[in-house]
């Protein structure tokens, strides 16, 4: 399975929001609602921020959201911080029970 | 508090095998499913195996399929991963993960341990 494409950087003003995509195919993105995205900070282990698409788990902030529209799940981050600048990863459930990734998005705050 | 210990990184020969092992604690270990997330230096994430609670059901990567063993042993809260023939593209950070559901069935992973690095080179 090929991975899910994402921009490979995105930036933004303190305070703005930025939106980050995570193109599939029908065999993922396209046909389960079972994205995630995960935070990853330079030399740390990545972080759930996001699940099932627009949920959050517990403790995480509400200026992440989720969206998904066809094959096309998004990130958005609002009231951008200092402290979002990070790499951004989605994943999906494939069929045939197995992940994907997504190919990475750097944040840059401006 | 959810940790995952992994175990077993190190420098390696090519064409040798290795066995990584994570001990998971501060959660129902044979309740969730589990799997293995390797990152090659500098590069994105790849989801490389997973398995159920209660090790009947596995699943890999295409490009990894038939190299690569998970297995688990809950009676030892420990998750395993034996890789065969390694290639200096296995290069990576490889992090143990806990599902959000006992099955390999929610696109969720919940949480990740510190990872464990395996160098293969000569």
């Amino acid at each position: 399975q090929s991975a899910l494409t994402q921009p490979a950087s995105v930036s933004g003003s303190p305070g703005q929001s930025i939106t980050i995509s995570c193109t599939g195919t029908s065999s993922d993105v396209g046909t389960y609602n079972l994205v995630s995205w995960y935070q990853q900070h330079p030399g740390k282990a990545p972080k759930l921020i996001i699940y099932e698409v627009t949920k959050r788990p517990s403790g995480i902030s509400n200026h992440f959201s989720g969206s998904k529209s066809g094959h096309t799940a998004s990130l958005t981050i609002s009231g951008l911080q200092a402290e979002d600048e990070a790499d951004y990863y989605c994943c999906s459930f494939v069929t045939g029970n197995t992940y994907v990734f997504g190919t990475g998005t750097k944040v840059t705050v401006l | 508090e959810v940790q995952l210990v992994e175990s077993g990184g190190g420098l390696i020969q090519p064409g040798e095998s290795l066995r990584l092992s994570c001990t998971g604690s501060g959660f129902t270990f044979r309740s969730c499913a589990m799997s293995w997330v390797r990152q090659a230096p500098g590069k994105g994430l790849e989801w490389v195996s997973g398995i159920g609670y209660d090790g009947d059901t596995t699943h890999y990567a295409d490009s990894v399929k038939g190299r690569l063993t998970i297995s688990r042993d809950n009676s030892k809260t420990t998750l395993y991963l034996q890789i065969n023939s390694l290639r200096a593209e296995d290069t990576a950070v490889y992090y143990c993960t806990k599902d959000g559901g006992s099955l390999i069935d929610t696109g969720r992973i919940e949480n990740w341990g510190q990872g464990t690095l395996v160098t293969v080179s000569t």
